[in-house]
């Protein structure tokens, strides 16, 4: 079984549906993350959790949301989709400061 | 803030070839610095590591060094095969919070 778990690992939907993509880790990580990936510009941090009760904003926040339901449980919602939030989402986790971080194998998210 | 530059794609090379992907990082300090390399419909997986200047990542072949005169951490192979065929992505990371710069990806294929 995969370390990491992303569900669903396709989703279509329609603009201004709200979404929320999960993700399951049994690596006894505390710090999880979400990126999104776009062609041409690498992975962008969405937001960032370190445990239960910390959540972060990375980078490019806005238009999402995310809940961090226990150790091992972090999930990320769009509240309203829009078309430019069509991509490729990862969610990763990782051991601590300066180690490397493990991926999930991505959920592709296309908004009509 | 702390961002990565990598070597623009697509590349392709036939097997057997020498492969260099440059990448160059901008920082304060001393990052740790990462390779990933991502197959289709997967998500990244770590491919080497280095964590200190002059340090030298290796692994399934591919090499880099950590050159902190120039801020680049070059990846390198001797002998390219068709399974090599992926797009890989450097990357950094610094600091209490484990913040993941990623570069754009370069994605490498190698025809038989």
């Amino acid at each position: 079984d995969a370390d990491v778990t992303q569900t669903p690992r396709n989703r279509i939907t329609k603009t201004g549906k709200r979404i929320m993509l999960e993700c399951s880790q049994t690596k006894g990580h505390d710090r999880m993350y979400w990126y999104r990936q776009d062609p041409g510009l690498g992975l962008r941090l969405i937001y960032y959790s370190f445990d239960v009760k910390d959540i972060n904003k990375g980078e490019i926040s806005d238009g999402y949301s995310v809940s961090r339901q226990a150790q091992a449980k972090f999930s990320l919602s769009l509240e309203s989709a829009i078309p430019n939030q069509t991509a490729l989402y990862f969610c990763a986790t990782s051991g601590g400061r300066g180690q490397p971080q493990h991926f999930g194998d991505g959920t592709r998210l296309s908004i009509l | 803030g702390n961002s990565v530059t990598q070597m623009e794609g697509p590349v392709t090379l036939s097997e057997e070839a020498f492969l260099t992907i440059n990448c160059t990082y901008t920082a304060t300090g001393y990052p740790s610095l990462f390779w990933y390399v991502q197959y289709p419909g997967e998500g990244l997986q770590l491919l080497l590591k280095a964590t200190k200047a002059d340090d030298k990542g290796s692994n399934k072949g591919f090499e880099a060094t950590y050159r902190k005169e120039t801020t680049s951490f070059h990846l390198e192979k001797g002998s390219v095969q068709v399974s090599d065929s992926a797009v890989y992505f450097c990357a950094l990371s610094q600091g209490y919070h484990n913040d993941m710069r990623f570069g754009a990806g370069t994605r490498l294929t190698v025809k038989p």
